[in-house]
């Protein structure tokens, strides 16, 4: 069974950091793209970031860019997203989820259960 | 804001068939394939259908989907109370460079 476990959420300040990580089981961790999505409280599903399988081709929604890295380390199976310079509006719940396949451009089919981002004073 | 557009609401009662629109352009629905995922009060979306109209397995052949152009839609027919979701659409935009999702469909059995 194909199994994505969050870690790393909480509550940090307007300008803090924190680094999620994204434990995977039940698949060729390897040979799939994993993306982050979030969902902000009562809101929809917004797309925050993929990465190919290797972890050389990484893309980004703008709302993000230059403020959070998206990393994956395929002998550990886990993929990470380093979040810097945090705002308010960052604040949601943050899913890790696995692409259909080896390419990012058809989506993604499992989904984590989240954690959950408080930005806030 | 989301470049998929889909109704905020839809409803009918048990046995029905709603179906769901998402509309979208020429460099998400037009050129890429429509996944479509379901998500139950408080918890994960769940996928629905992948590459416009498969249904993965375990997902009752009561859900289908289709695409034409830049219009996708997602049709639930059989309407039972466990279908009370949201729904959402995605597909990957090749101008954003990226995954875009619908802005959510509330379906309500009356």
């Amino acid at each position: 069974e194909v199994q994505l476990l969050e870690s790393g959420g909480g509550l940090v300040q307007p300008g803090g950091s924190l680094r999620l990580s994204c434990a995977a089981s039940g698949f060729t961790f390897s040979s799939y793209a994993l993306s982050w999505v979030r969902q902000a409280p009562g809101k929809g599903l917004e797309w925050v970031s993929s990465i190919s399988v290797s972890g050389g081709t990484t893309y980004y929604a703008d709302s993000v860019k230059g403020r959070f890295t998206i990393s994956r380390d395929n002998s550990k199976n886990t993929l990470y997203l380093q979040m810097n310079s945090l705002r308010a509006e960052d604040t949601a719940i943050y899913y890790c989820a696995k692409g259909t396949v080896t390419a990012v451009y058809y989506g993604v089919d499992v989904w984590g259960q989240g954690t959950t981002v408080t930005v806030s004073s | 804001q989301s470049v998929l557009t889909q109704p905020p609401s839809a409803s009918e009662t048990p046995g029905q068939r709603v179906t769901i629109s998402c509309s979208g352009s020429s460099s998400n629905i037009g050129s890429n394939t429509v996944n479509w995922y379901q998500q139950l009060p408080g918890t994960a979306p769940k996928l629905l259908i992948h590459r416009n109209n498969q249904r993965p397995s375990g997902v009752p052949d009561r859900f289908s989907g289709s695409k034409s152009g830049t219009l996708a839609s997602l049709a639930i027919s059989g309407l039972q109370s466990e279908d009370e979701a949201d729904y959402y659409c995605a597909a990957w935009d090749d101008s954003l460079n990226g995954y875009v999702f619908g802005t959510g469909t509330k379906v309500t059995v009356l």
